[in-house]
């Protein structure tokens, strides 16, 4: 039983292309995260989901658009894809206002743009 | 603009030795988490520090919280081989929207 789980788990594709990563919890938690990895493995977040609201988007470029057609799914899509983007993107989800608010990470999708 | 920091980096020990990881943070914050994170894989919670003097331990992994001193260690008793791993802090900004600020990671290396 996957608690969070992200499709695909690599993707290669050509400078300039346009790509999707899929995302979804069976947690059944209310709050949605995507973080970027690194290859010096510096994890930061990049948007984060309360059912279905933005409330996290932080300094990303704005090639790179979140969206979440239910609290239990949260895709991101990139357009123009560059070099830099290659990296490993997780995707999280936790329950706002639980006791520890914890949040669980899915397996991680490695971006590698040529 | 919080920082956390985290030291060492990079930890080489042999089995049967005990170390610990420190994590600084720069601003008051509502909670502390350790995450694991295997070559390759995802992260695992270790462990939620909620309040200044809370301490967990799991096995040979021990978490402390000192919110005076913006510090929380990771203490490893008598490390195994099957510890080694990328050991991350993170502190969370706010309990309202979950915006976690990671350590840049410890990566633990224990040799038999």
């Amino acid at each position: 039983d996957t608690a969070v789980s992200q499709t695909p788990k690599y993707l290669v594709t050509q400078m300039g292309n346009d790509k999707s990563i899929k995302c979804e919890q069976n947690l059944g938690h209310d709050t949605m995260y995507w973080y970027k990895q690194d290859s010096k493995k510096f994890l930061k977040i990049m948007f984060s989901y309360n059912n279905k609201e933005l409330i996290i988007n932080e300094t990303v470029p704005n090639r790179f658009s979140p969206k979440s057609p239910d609290k239990a799914h949260l895709n991101l899509h990139i357009n123009s894809l560059e070099l830099g983007d290659s990296a490993v993107y997780f995707c999280a989800s936790s329950q706002a206002g639980g006791v520890t608010d914890t949040q669980y990470f899915g397996p991680g999708t490695r971006l590698t743009v040529l | 603009e919080l920082k956390v920091e985290q030291n060492p980096l990079f930890l080489s020990m042999q089995e049967g030795k005990n170390y610990t990881i420190y994590c600084n943070y720069s601003t008051t914050s509502d909670r502390l988490y350790w995450y694991r994170q295997d070559p390759g894989k995802s992260l695992e919670s270790l462990f939620v520090l909620l309040s200044n003097g809370a301490v967990k331990q799991e096995g040979r992994l021990m978490a402390s919280l000192d919110t005076k001193a913006r510090l929380s260690t990771l203490h490893i008793t008598a490390a195994v081989h099957d510890l080694s791993a990328t050991y991350f802090c993170a502190v969370d900004l706010s309990s309202n929207t979950g915006k976690l600020i990671f350590g840049q990671g410890t990566t633990l290396q224990v040799k038999p």
